[in-house]
């Protein structure tokens, strides 16, 4: 039973290029969260998606980030014109249950690291 | 706005040397407190969750317990295999803003030595 998979693992990019972050949720569940941990910092909440549909982003930035989880396929988190404060490690999670009922038990995986120069 | 602090922010024990780490939090309502492990170059692994205080949960030499301002993740008789960060993270009610995210904390760096 394949865990929840992230790609790619490592990712360096030149400031002003884009990201793709891609996660593929663990079999049977549908809700995806990604997290964001800077370097010294804890992790950070970004977004919370089900299929098709954003939940809750209110840790996502206003500006160049966005994310989906679409019916076929990986959960996305972009991020465009990439500065060099966009170097972290994104971890993505996924649950079996929704936000409401869940009991914060995350699946994480093992997170892209992004190296902007 | 949530909070969470932990200390220390590293630990070194000898095997076998039993020690307690603190997670300290403010939140508008506690809706579940959890534990979790992040080995280096992983993603954080599920330990515990414990909502409400006097709760006590534990596995093998893993003790977790609850008040209401702090919760402790009780470590005893420590092996090398125990060295990790232990991340410690907090949800807050739906109708108080705490949505589906977790707050975490910064962690504690525990290294057990031989």
């Amino acid at each position: 039973n394949a865990g929840v998979m992230q790609n790619p693992r490592h990712l360096v990019r030149r400031r002003g290029q884009e990201a793709r972050l891609r996660c593929s949720p663990m079999k049977g569940h549908s809700h995806v969260y990604w997290y964001r941990q800077l370097p010294e910092e804890g992790l950070k909440f970004m977004v919370y998606l089900q299929k098709e549909n954003i939940i809750d982003e209110s840790g996502m930035p206003k500006e160049r980030f966005s994310a989906e989880f679409p019916k076929e396929g990986p959960s996305i988190l972009r991020i465009q014109q990439v500065v060099r404060g966009d170097s972290a490690a994104y971890f993505c999670a996924s649950s079996p249950l929704s936000g409401v009922f869940s009991p914060g038990e995350l699946f994480f995986g093992e997170g892209s690291r992004l190296t902007v120069l | 706005e949530d909070q969470v602090t932990q200390s220390p922010e590293a630990l070194r024990l000898q095997e076998g040397e039993s020690s307690s780490l603190n997670c300290s939090y403010t939140v508008s309502g506690l809706r579940g407190l959890f534990w979790y492990r992040q080995d280096p170059g992983k993603g954080p692994e599920f330990l515990f969750t414990l909502y409400s205080a006097g709760e006590e949960k534990e596995k093998e030499r893993l003790k977790a317990t609850l008040t209401k301002k702090e919760s402790f993740l009780h470590i005893t008789a420590p092996k090398p295999e125990d060295s990790a960060t232990y991340l410690c993270a907090v949800q807050a009610p739906i109708l108080t803003g705490g949505g589906n995210k977790l707050t975490f904390g910064t962690g504690t760096q525990l290294k057990v030595e031989l």
